[in-house]
C-alpha cells in the first residue's frame, strides 16, 4: 500500500522566511498530489495541486514541486506570516476521476513574529 | 462561500451505543466522503458515496458503519455499536467531481468529534 511520509517534527521559522515542507511517498506515482492546510479542530482546506507531468505550480506565496523520480513533493511558503501557522497535509490522488485521497500525517508549521 | 455543515460538533457516548453523525453537503456536489482522524494521527478514508450508493470503502468501514442520504440533502454516518477506538474526529467531504484541473479536490466540513467512554 502507499506510504506517505511528511516531517513529523514541527517546523519553526521566523516571519518573512521561506518555509519548505516535504512529502515523500513509496509506491505508485499518483496522478495528482494535493496540499491541504488544517487548523486545530478543523477540517482540511485545499490549497494547491500538481499533476504528475508537472514540475512546479505556484499560487500567490505558495509553490509546489513534484519529482516523480525522487517520489517527492516540496511545498514552499514564501514571506511566511504568523497566520500561516497550521498543519500542512500532503494527499495523493491515485488517478484522475473520483478516486479517494490518501493523506500524510502532516507537518506542523509555526511561524514566529 | 458554500460550506459543508456537520452536526453535532461534539458527541460523547457510552461504548456500545449507536451514534449518527450528520452532514449537509454543498448543493452542487455529487460525490461525498467520510474520513476520520484519530487524535494526532492522519486523516483516513472511510467511505465514498455517489448516486445513493457506496462507491468505495476502506477496511475501517466494517459492518458497524453505514451511510445514508435519506432525504436527498443530508448525508449521515451511523456507527451501530461504538467502541473506544471509534473516538476520533469524523469529517464529511464532498466534490463536484473532476474539475478543470482534472483532479478530485475535496471540500471538508469542520468535523464532528466523537468521544466514546
Amino acid at each position: 500500500s502507499q506510504k506517505i511520509e511528511q516531517n513529523s517534527e514541527a517546523l519553526n521559522i521566523q516571519e518573512g522566511k521561506t518555509a519548505t515542507l516535504t512529502c515523500n511517498y513509496t509506491n505508485y506515482s499518483p496522478a495528482y498530489l494535493q496540499w491541504y492546510r488544517q487548523d486545530p479542530g478543523r477540517g482540511p482546506v485545499f490549497l494547491l495541486l500538481i499533476r504528475e507531468n508537472e514540475k512546479e505550480k505556484r499560487k500567490e506565496r505558495l509553490k509546489v514541486t513534484f519529482d516523480t523520480t525522487l517520489k517527492q513533493s516540496l511545498f514552499h511558503i514564501t514571506a511566511s506570516q504568523p497566520a500561516d501557522s497550521a498543519t500542512y497535509l500532503c494527499a495523493l490522488d491515485r488517478n484522475s476521476g473520483y478516486s479517494t485521497l490518501t493523506f500524510g500525517k502532516g507537518t506542523m508549521l509555526l511561524v514566529s513574529p | 462561500e458554500p460550506e459543508v455543515t456537520q452536526t453535532p460538533s461534539h458527541q460523547v457516548t457510552q461504548m456500545g451505543q449507536e451514534v449518527i453523525l450528520r452532514c449537509v453537503p454543498i448543493s452542487n456536489h455529487l460525490y461525498f466522503y467520510w474520513y476520520r482522524q484519530i487524535l494526532g494521527q492522519k486523516v483516513e478514508f472511510l467511505v465514498s458515496f455517489y448516486n445513493n450508493e457506496i462507491s468505495e470503502k476502506s477496511e475501517i468501514f466494517d459492518d458497524q458503519f453505514s451511510v445514508e442520504r435519506p432525504d436527498g440533502s443530508n448525508f449521515t454516518l451511523k456507527i451501530r455499536s461504538t467502541k473506544l477506538e471509534d473516538s476520533a474526529m469524523y469529517f464529511c467531504a464532498g466534490t463536484q467531481g473532476v474539475g478543470n484541473s482534472g483532479a478530485n479536490v475535496l471540500t471538508f466540513g469542520a468535523g464532528s468529534r466523537l468521544t466514546v467512554l
